[in-house]
């Protein structure tokens, strides 16, 4: 089946620093990819919708300066936090779709210290 | 604005019954996608159904099934004689853009379903 890896598993980053999440679909090509937030034992929120080869769309409420997206390839989607805050502390997840299915990697764990 | 309710906070079955989990949403928009994820213990999504607001057909995959009713907005899932392995929240979600998932995209609170052997 279709794979979606995301990469680093788990983060931990000071206060002000930028963190680089990677978001690959492993067997497939994907033009469209998600990025979501899920915080501690709480529903998920979709941050922006990654369209390779243009800009992201991101949903309402979601700061684009902070949480830059570039989809650059059709296997490939970057999330990057810029000066991260504790607050930014939160289980970030990708997807990648093929056809009308998503397929999800297996989320990245962000702390801030 | 959009809103998903999952009035259902947790359920706790035993294997091999029947569970219905209830998705009730609100929008204003005439065209929207609903769709159903999964999320196990281990943390990793997936994705079950996604259903367009012109299409109220149910829809059967093995032993889950959806209800799609507008004239109640609601879209229930249903699982049949239920496995442990079914044991996970469960999250409805709405989007009001047929054309960009991107937009307006809701997730409700989540259920979570608990198998007991």
């Amino acid at each position: 089946g279709a794979v979606v890896s995301q990469h680093p598993s788990w983060v931990i980053c000071k206060s002000g620093t930028s963190v680089k999440i990677e978001c690959r679909s492993l067997d497939f090509q994907a033009t469209t990819m998600f990025w979501y937030r899920q915080f501690p034992k709480q529903s998920l929120m979709l941050m922006a919708t990654s369209n390779e080869g243009s800009k992201a769309t991101y949903e309402q409420g979601v700061e684009k300066d902070k949480f830059l997206i570039n989809h650059a390839s059709l296997t490939l989607s970057t999330l990057t936090v810029t000066s991260a805050h504790p607050e930014d502390s939160s289980f970030y997840i990708c997807s990648a779709m093929l056809g009308y299915e998503q397929y999800f990697g297996p989320g990245t764990r962000l702390t801030v210290t | 604005a959009q809103k998903v309710t999952q009035a259902q906070t947790e359920i706790s079955v035993v294997e091999k019954e029947d569970v219905t989990l209830d998705c009730v949403y609100e929008t204003r928009d005439t065209t929207y996608y609903l769709f159903w994820y999964k999320q196990p213990p281990s943390g990793e999504l997936v994705f079950l159904i996604r259903r367009n607001s012109f299409d109220e057909q149910n829809e059967i995959s093995g032993r889950y099934s959806w209800n799609f009713q507008k004239s109640t907005s609601s879209f229930n899932f249903t699982i049949t004689a239920s496995q442990v392995v079914d044991s996970a929240v469960y999250f409805c979600a709405l989007s009001e853009a047929l054309d960009n998932y991107g937009q307006n995209f809701v997730f409700g609170p989540g259920t979570r379903l608990s198998v007991l052997p």
